[in-house]
């Protein structure tokens, strides 16, 4: 089974619906993140989370928020979706105390806004 | 701030070509930086990476030295595979912040 895993793979939407991205981990980590991938631009930092009920946002925090409900579960939310926020979203997860921040990634989830 | 640059691709090479991918970076302090692999459909695997001045990170084939005079972290290989075929991204952490930053990220693509 995936260490970290997202929900959901593909979506499509409308411009101006609310939309969840989950994020889970069997690795036992206490650090997660959310980050946006656009082509050409790498990947971008949306919010980041050391441990539950700590939240900080990212390079790119407008627009989306976050929940992180247990160690293991962090949630991107898209409050009203807009067609340039049109990309690919991967979740990551790190341990505190790892000596070069190794992250593991997700699969990754296509979101298209119309 | 930190950032890094990469050669934009698509680089496109034939089986067994050796393989340059040029990473350059600027950022306070002493990064680690990394080379991670994303094949298509996954997310991103770490594929090596190099802590201090001079070390060389080495997986699968692949290569990279930590430049700190040039600011550069290339990756290379002496013969590419068409499994080899994927996107590349270099990276840093500079430590301090424990943050990681992306290149823009170049794709490989190996004909048989």
């Amino acid at each position: 089974d995936a260490d970290v895993t997202q929900t959901p793979r593909n979506r499509i939407t409308k411009t101006g619906k609310r939309i969840m991205l989950e994020c889970s981990q069997t690795k036992g980590h206490d650090r997660m993140y959310w980050y946006r991938q656009d082509p050409g631009l790498g990947l971008q930092l949306i919010y980041y989370s050391f441990d539950v009920k700590d939240i900080n946002k990212g390079e790119i925090s407008d627009g989306y928020s976050v929940s992180r409900q247990a160690q293991a579960k962090f949630s991107l939310s898209l409050e009203s979706a807009i067609p340039n926020q049109t990309a690919l979203y991967f979740c990551a997860t790190s341990a505190h105390g790892s000596s070069y921040n190794e992250q593991f990634f997700g699969p990754g989830t296509r979101l298209t806004v119309l | 701030g930190n950032s890094v640059t990469q050669m934009e691709g698509p680089v496109t090479l034939s089986e067994e070509a050796f393989l340059t991918i040029n990473c350059t970076y600027t950022a306070t302090g002493y990064p680690s930086l990394f080379w991670y692999v994303q094949y298509p459909g996954e997310g991103l695997q770490l594929l090596l990476k190099a802590t201090k001045a001079d070390d060389k990170g080495s997986n699968k084939g692949f290569e990279a030295t930590y430049r700190k005079e040039t600011t550069s972290f290339h990756l290379e290989k002496g013969s590419v595979q068409v499994s080899d075929s994927a996107v590349y991204f270099c990276a840093l952490n500079n430590n301090a912040g424990n943050m990681l930053t992306f290149g823009g990220g170049t794709r490989l693509m190996v004909k048989p």
